[in-house]
């Protein structure tokens, strides 16, 4: 099973670009790799989805290298809202179990004015 | 639209007392349903999880249950509360299309005194 690694925390400032690093070594062919984000109290709120180089939406990008041992969310200059926690999980899309259901610890992001 | 709600949002219950957590989902149809359960500053870890009417999987051994008795009705049970199935529960959905991504409810929070 493909096991993540991300930085347990982060700080940065308002109006910064925020880049958050996922490892995946032993990513398998049809996984694909998903973010979410969470604030307190709530729960997960899907932000984006990739399978290789680059996808973006309105709210963020999405890098992945040619060996998709890693992936990086960027979040373009960050508000004091964007504070929250950011899981990367890694599995085959649409799988009823297995890793793409796996949140691990995340990695709790904190915006500063 | 899709939506999802689960209740109650808050309770505290003494141990060794039963537990009954409800989620409910509308505006969609065979969903796969999931409860995760998220200790204090932790991650996600899901408990159970059903593609059908029925059809329960356990990832992790311990006193609760879960079950589902309509299509889009998960119910989570335990007979005799723990001290340590303190935290916040979450009940989300998905389908088997698109980027299987996952919903989640409000959540519910449990303290065990």
């Amino acid at each position: 099973l493909a096991k993540t690694t991300q930085p347990i925390s982060m700080d940065s400032y308002e109006g910064q670009e925020v880049n958050i690093t996922c490892s995946h070594n032993n990513i398998a062919t049809n996984d694909y790799i998903t973010w979410y984000q969470q604030f307190p109290s709530q729960g997960p709120r899907f932000i984006i989805q990739g399978y290789k180089t680059k996808v973006t939406n309105e709210v963020a990008s999405l890098f992945i290298p040619a060996d998709r041992k890693s992936s990086t969310l960027s979040l373009p200059r960050v508000s004091l809202s964007d504070t929250a926690v950011y899981y990367c999980l890694v599995g085959e899309m649409n799988n009823n179990a297995g890793n793409m259901l796996t949140f691990g610890g995340g990695t709790r992001l904190m915006v500063k004015p | 639209s899709q939506t999802i709600h689960q209740w109650p949002a808050t309770l505290v219950q003494p141990v060794g007392s039963p537990l009954s957590l409800e989620c409910t989902v509308e505006g969609t149809s065979n969903p796969n349903l999931y409860w995760y359960r998220q200790a204090a500053g932790r991650g996600l870890q899901l408990l159970f999880y059903s593609v059908g009417i029925g059809q329960i999987s356990s990832e992790v051994p311990q006193n609760l249950s879960a079950s589902r008795p309509q299509d889009r009705q998960f119910i989570l049970s335990s007979k005799k509360l723990l001290l340590s199935d303190s935290g916040f529960y979450l009940c989300a959905w998905s389908t088997l299309a698109g980027t299987g991504e996952l919903f989640f409810g409000e959540g519910s929070r449990l303290t065990v005194l």
